[in-house]
């Protein structure tokens, strides 16, 4: 069973930019996950999406958004991108079955410059 | 929510048991603890979840005494490659309330 994908890998970026990242999560999972992770806050919570619908979401600004397709994969924008939005972002995929172990990706590193 | 105290950092050696205390004092009935791994420039990798007592598997144990205010990640004669940071999470099934602490940063040296 493949894992869970994000693409792309490394992207850099200007400020003022807007961005968007995907994340195609394990087959039968309906649950998909984002966090920012940086040297200085780690790992932070985004949003959740399940069924095609935000679930659940973090301390960010509205410059970070995201959505759902009917094939449970996923995408996430940063418009207006500042410097300190520079970070891994992890994508991460859960079955919601109730024990909520989440499959991570291998991320996206995002170079705001 | 419950939140999770760990050592920031600990170092062992090659072949040694290293076992990773996590305090979880708030814990609530229905929380599961969960441990994941991560490499760096790597998304974290779930290594193990418990409820009570102990579980074990191929890679890792998980001790958790009856008052569940704490838990013991057990890695069994580590390697090199056990060099990572290893993170205690607790909550229940809804994943708005997954909150990654700090971790602690395992060195494992020859």
């Amino acid at each position: 069973k493949a894992g869970v994908t994000q693409t792309p890998r490394y992207l850099i970026k200007t400020r003022g930019q807007q961005v968007t990242l995907s994340c195609s999560p394990i087959s039968g999972h309906r649950s998909v996950s984002w966090y920012q992770q940086t040297p200085g806050q780690g790992l932070q919570f985004l949003f959740e999406y399940f069924s095609e619908t935000q679930r659940n979401k973090g301390n960010f600004p509205g410059r970070f958004s995201g959505r759902q397709f009917s094939n449970s994969r996923s995408e996430m924008n940063v418009s207006t991108l500042e410097l300190g939005d520079s970070a891994l972002y992890l994508c991460a995929s859960s079955t919601d079955s109730g024990k909520n172990i989440q499959y991570f990706g291998a991320g996206t590193r995002l170079s705001v410059l | 929510l419950a939140k999770t105290t760990q050592p920031i950092s600990m170092d062992s050696y090659e072949g040694q048991e290293v076992n990773i205390t996590c305090s979880h004092n708030n814990i609530a009935t229905n929380d599961y603890i969960t441990w994941y791994q991560q490499f760096p420039s790597q998304g974290p990798r779930f290594i193990i979840q418990g409820y009570k007592t102990k579980v074990t598997n191929e890679v890792a144990s998980l001790f958790i005494p009856a008052d569940r205010k704490s838990s013991t990640l057990s890695l069994p004669r580590v390697s090199l490659s056990d060099t990572a940071v290893y993170y205690c999470l607790v909550g229940d099934s809804s994943a708005s309330k997954i909150i990654f602490g700090s971790g602690t940063r395992l060195s494992i040296r020859p």
